[in-house]
């Protein structure tokens, strides 16, 4: 069975340095892996996904993830926090039957 | 286009009562999901369909039904409300669900309900 373990529950930074929230993931075979973003109150929102193609996946509002099978990582980065990245982050992997499961979240937090 | 919308936004319920909650996308998708969301949890399926007048049950059907009589349409019910059914729903949709460039979910703003 496929699953996704993001490995910290909060991540706190400074507003201009770098991010990293971590995803572990477990899967039989060559998996399709998303991370998604909900800002406070909102809804869900695809920031990117790896499919096979290139490893290093660019998202939008300059986020970045890169996939590891040799780790089994997918985790994600962004080079200099913004107030406006607050929100929860989900990394999710699709199953076999082309359904998502979802890791359980980490909320950023961004100090000025 | 509105995307995916979700009525209502809000509700409270007593322990027994019943409501359905509507979801409407007007992008064509064929597939539509619900979900729920759990403090601490990801996101966990409830019901989908993969089309008009067909669904299947998710990860956490139990006291959940719906229905899918228009393609726009995702109907989710409860029978009879259980404080453990106190969550926020979101409903998706996708074009297809292969592994493609095309299957993005697409989610609505959620329905935070409360049963007491």
């Amino acid at each position: 069975a496929q699953s996704v373990t993001q490995l910290d529950s909060h991540v706190s930074v400074s507003e201009g340095t770098p991010v990293l929230l971590r995803c572990n993931y477990s899967s039989s075979y060559s998996p399709s892996l998303f991370w998604y973003v909900q800002h406070p109150n909102k809804g869900l929102q695809l920031l990117l996904k790896y499919t096979s193609a290139a490893t290093l996946v660019k998202g939008i509002n300059g986020f970045e993830a890169e996939f590891k099978k040799s780790e089994t990582s997918f985790h994600l980065t962004k080079p200099s926090a913004h107030m406006s990245d607050v929100a929860e982050y989900f990394c999710v992997i699709m199953d076999s039957n082309y359904q998502l499961i979802w890791g359980a979240g980490t909320k950023l937090i961004i100090k000025p | 286009n509105a995307g995916v919308t979700q009525t209502p936004k809000f509700r409270v319920l007593k322990t027994g009562q019943s409501m359905t909650l509507l979801c409407a996308q007007d992008m064509n998708h064929e597939y539509m999901y619900w979900y729920r969301q759990d403090p601490g949890m990801g996101l966990r399926l409830i019901h989908y369909s993969v089309g008009e007048g067909t669904t299947a049950k998710g990860e956490v059907p139990d006291g959940y039904n719906v229905s899918r009589l228009k393609k726009q349409n995702f109907l989710l019910g409860l029978e009879s409300a259980a404080p453990s059914q106190t969550s926020v729903y979101f409903c998706a949709s996708s074009r297809n669900r292969d592994s493609g460039t095309r299957n993005e979910q697409f989610f609505g703003p959620g329905t935070r309900l409360t049963v007491l």
